[in-house]
C-alpha cells in the first residue's frame, strides 16, 4: 500500500543535541511538508519542498534544516539552535501545491 | 486577523443530532479548501475537499460561501466516532515572492455524547 512513514514514533533527546526525523513516501508525490503542531494549536509549516534539490522555508523556519535529495526522502534536522523543540511533528506529501495533504502518522520529540 | 480561523470549541453534541460549524478566511484569492479530521494524538486525515457548489459525503455536508469567505462543515445523525478535531484548510494563493501553500485553521473539536 503507498503511504508515508514517519520514524521514530517517538524520540528524546538532550538539550543541545541536532536530530533528524526521517520521512519517506511511496505515493510518486512531487511536494513534500513538514510540519509541527503543538497541543491545542493548530498546524505550522516548517519547510516544504516541489521538486528533487529544492526546498522553500515556512513560516516557522528557524533551527530546522531539511534536504531532499530524492523524491521519496525529506528528511528534517531539529538543530541546537531551536528554542523550543519538543513538539509533535508531522510529515506530509501531495501531488502539488494546491491538491489534498496525505501526512505521515508523525513523531513525538521531547527534548529536556 | 489570521488567515484561518475557526471557532476551537468543544461542541458537545448529543448521539443522532446534527451539528455545524464554520471556518473563516482571510484571503479572498484562495481556491482551494478542505476539511481533515484529527483524532487525539493522531495524524490528520482527509475528510472532504469543499467544491464551489457545495458537497455532500454521506452524513457529512460542506459548503463554500465565497462573498462572506467561510467554509462549513455539517455532520448530520452524529456518531460517537465523529468525536474528533475538524481542521479547516485554505490556500494561500502563489504570488511573486513565494509559492502557494496550504493554512491550516487551529481546528474545531466535537464531543458526541450518548
Amino acid at each position: 500500500d503507498g503511504g508515508i512513514t514517519q520514524s521514530p514514533k517517538y524520540l528524546f533527546r538532550k538539550e543541545g543535541q541536532n536530530v533528524t526525523l526521517s520521512c519517506e513516501q511511496n505515493l510518486n508525490h512531487d511536494a513534500m511538508y513538514w510540519y509541527r503542531q503543538d497541543p491545542g494549536q493548530g498546524l505550522r509549516l516548517i519547510y516544504y519542498s516541489q521538486i528533487v534539490n529544492d526546498f522553500q522555508k515556512g513560516d516557522i523556519a528557524e533551527g530546522y534544516s531539511v534536504s531532499r535529495e530524492k523524491k521519496e526522502s525529506f528528511p528534517l534536522t531539529v538543530t541546537s539552535a531551536q528554542k523550543n523543540p519538543t513538539a509533535f511533528y508531522l510529515c506530509a506529501s501531495s501531488r502539488g501545491m494546491n491538491s489534498p495533504l496525505h501526512f505521515g502518522n508523525g513523531t513525538r520529540l521531547t527534548v529536556t | 486577523r489570521k488567515e484561518v480561523e475557526q471557532d476551537p470549541g468543544p461542541f458537545n453534541v448529543p448521539e443522532g443530532a446534527t451539528v455545524a460549524f464554520n471556518c473563516t478566511y482571510s484571503n479572498s484569492a484562495s481556491q482551494s479548501f478542505f476539511w481533515y479530521r484529527q483524532d487525539c494524538r493522531k495524524e490528520p486525515k482527509l475528510l472532504m475537499s469543499v467544491y464551489s457548489s457545495g458537497n455532500e459525503d454521506g452524513r457529512f455536508t460542506a459548503q463554500l460561501n465565497r462573498a462572506s469567505q467561510y467554509i462549513s462543515l455539517l455532520i448530520r445523525d452524529s456518531k460517537l466516532s465523529d468525536s474528533a478535531t475538524y481542521l479547516c484548510v485554505v490556500n494561500r494563493p502563489m504570488t511573486t515572492d513565494s509559492w502557494g501553500k496550504l493554512q491550516f485553521g487551529a481546528g474545531t473539536q466535537v464531543v458526541v455524547t450518548p
